[in-house]
């Protein structure tokens, strides 16, 4: 298995519902990330968990929420976002170090309406 | 400061033409540059990954080249189709950073029949 899967691959909601973005990885791999993407513009970093704990937190607003219950899945919680937060949020993994095997999943179309 | 830059911002051709996308680097250290085709509202599938020692690196229709001197990497795509239509990512992988990308922000490219 070399994929990272996302779930939902759509998703809707409004500014006060609490919602949770998925992504499961079966590579062995002990980092992983999410980011943000805009459209036309180059995907961010938000947040990088190493080896199961919270690496890196790029500023990111506390209504997104990280969590990594273990080596395999990564979550994020969704809770009081803003319109502008309407992106597609963007799972990743890779080996610890991340130079190679970088593996990216096919995303999250997020709405907020 | 590390910055990676694409050119040109977008690009029509027509079917079967053949192109060269470009990227200009500052990251240093520098570790590895990969090239990601990128279709709409979809994660970055990943075409080449380049170390400072190789010049040249093809997949299918699509080569990389890279010129560790001079900071410079090339994609180039044979034969277009259709489907090639997508954004084309250029990023740099910072040697000892733990994963960190520096994308560049991609060439638009459009294959028209």
């Amino acid at each position: 298995d070399t994929e990272v899967t996302q779930t939902p691959k759509h998703l809707v909601m409004g500014m006060t519902n609490k919602k949770s973005l998925k992504c499961e990885q079966h590579m062995g791999h002990r980092a992983m990330y999410w980011y943000k993407q805009k459209a036309k513009k180059p995907p961010e970093l938000m947040f990088v968990y190493s080896y199961e704990k919270l690496s890196i937190n790029e500023s990111v607003p506390s209504r997104f929420s990280p969590e990594c219950p273990n080596s395999s899945l990564l979550n994020l919680h969704l809770h009081a976002l803003q319109p502008e937060d309407s992106a597609l949020y963007l799972c990743a993994s890779s080996p610890q170090g991340g130079d190679y095997g970088y593996t990216f999943g096919s995303g999250t179309r997020l709405t907020v309406v | 400061k590390n910055q990676v830059e694409q050119s040109p911002q977008s690009l029509i051709i027509l079917e079967g033409k053949n192109c060269t996308l470009q990227c200009n680097y500052t990251v240093s250290p520098f570790s590895n540059l990969r090239w990601y085709k990128q279709d709409t509202g979809r994660g970055p599938v990943s075409l080449t990954i380049m170390t400072f020692s190789e010049n040249t690196k093809s997949n299918g229709r699509y080569t990389a080249t890279l010129d560790a001197d001079t900071k410079q990497s090339s994609l180039h795509i044979t034969a277009s189709q259709l489907s090639d239509s997508a954004s084309y990512i250029c990023v740099v992988i910072r040697g000892n950073q733990g994963g960190k990308l520096i994308f560049g922000q991609g060439t638009e490219l459009s294959v028209k029949p």
